[in-house]
């Protein structure tokens, strides 16, 4: 079946860097996109097509991927970084009109 | 502004409908899909499916599929998603979305989300 797969759970020390990953079949056909959420708050977009930033959300945030897996990768982790994050890409199964989504990522900032 | 606005809480009975709302604004409503994710509370996000706003055409997810329905109404430029007969697990956050394509898929705009909560 299509999935994405990522772990739980990630913490990091302030003002190191954390590596979340995002793991899928559908990763070596589409590109990744990641959110970020907040408690209480809607999703909001910090990565598209794999590297690529909305305006508004800083630099420390980056993304990557290898084969089927992608990365989110935070640089200088600040505390206002703590939230779930998740991955989501195109779904590569079926007619390729649905959209997957990671379990998330809950990310601890120390 | 560039927004999506959500209708309010909603508090039903196993077995009810009802019909929740996503109204576009600031951007041209037909340029762009409406999707909608379901959040279950303490849970993670599920696409449920998409509408198209020019032509109405749909797609949903298996998981979705029969079980809830997706319209827009163009002319206002707002999406609907309805239940015909709650059920208790329908209890969650149901939040709309604006789909950019191009290089990838994306939600760049998201609504505040709708809490649905299903108890008898």
């Amino acid at each position: 079946s299509s999935e994405l797969t990522q772990d739980p759970a990630v913490s990091v020390a302030l003002g190191q860097t954390v590596r979340i990953a995002c793991q899928g079949d559908s990763l070596r056909n589409y590109y990744a996109t990641w959110y970020q959420q907040k408690p209480g708050q809607a999703p909001l977009l910090v990565i598209y097509a794999k590297n690529y930033r909305p305006s508004g959300i800083p630099d420390r945030f980056s993304g990557s991927s290898s084969g089927n897996t992608a990365s989110l990768t935070i640089t200088a982790a600040q505390a206002e970084d703590e939230a779930d994050y998740y991955c989501s890409s195109r779904d590569s199964s079926g007619d390729s009109l649905g959209v997957l989504f990671g379990g998330g990522t809950k990310l601890t900032v120390l | 502004e560039v927004q999506l606005v959500q209708s309010g809480v909603e508090v039903k009975k196993p077995g009810e409908s009802l019909k929740i709302s996503c109204k576009g604004s600031g951007y041209s409503f037909t340029r762009h899909w409406i999707t909608w994710v379901r959040q279950r509370p303490g849970k993670g996000l599920e696409w449920m499916g998409r509408i198209d706003p020019s032509d109405s055409k749909t797609n949903y997810s298996p998981s979705f599929q029969g079980h809830v329905t997706m319209s827009a109404d163009k002319s206002i430029s707002t999406a609907y998603l309805q239940w015909s007969g709650l059920k208790a697990s329908d209890t969650a956050m149901y939040y709309c979305a604006r789909r950019v394509s191009g290089l990838s898929w994306y939600f760049d705009l998201w609504g505040r989300g709708t809490l649905v909560a299903v108890s008898s």
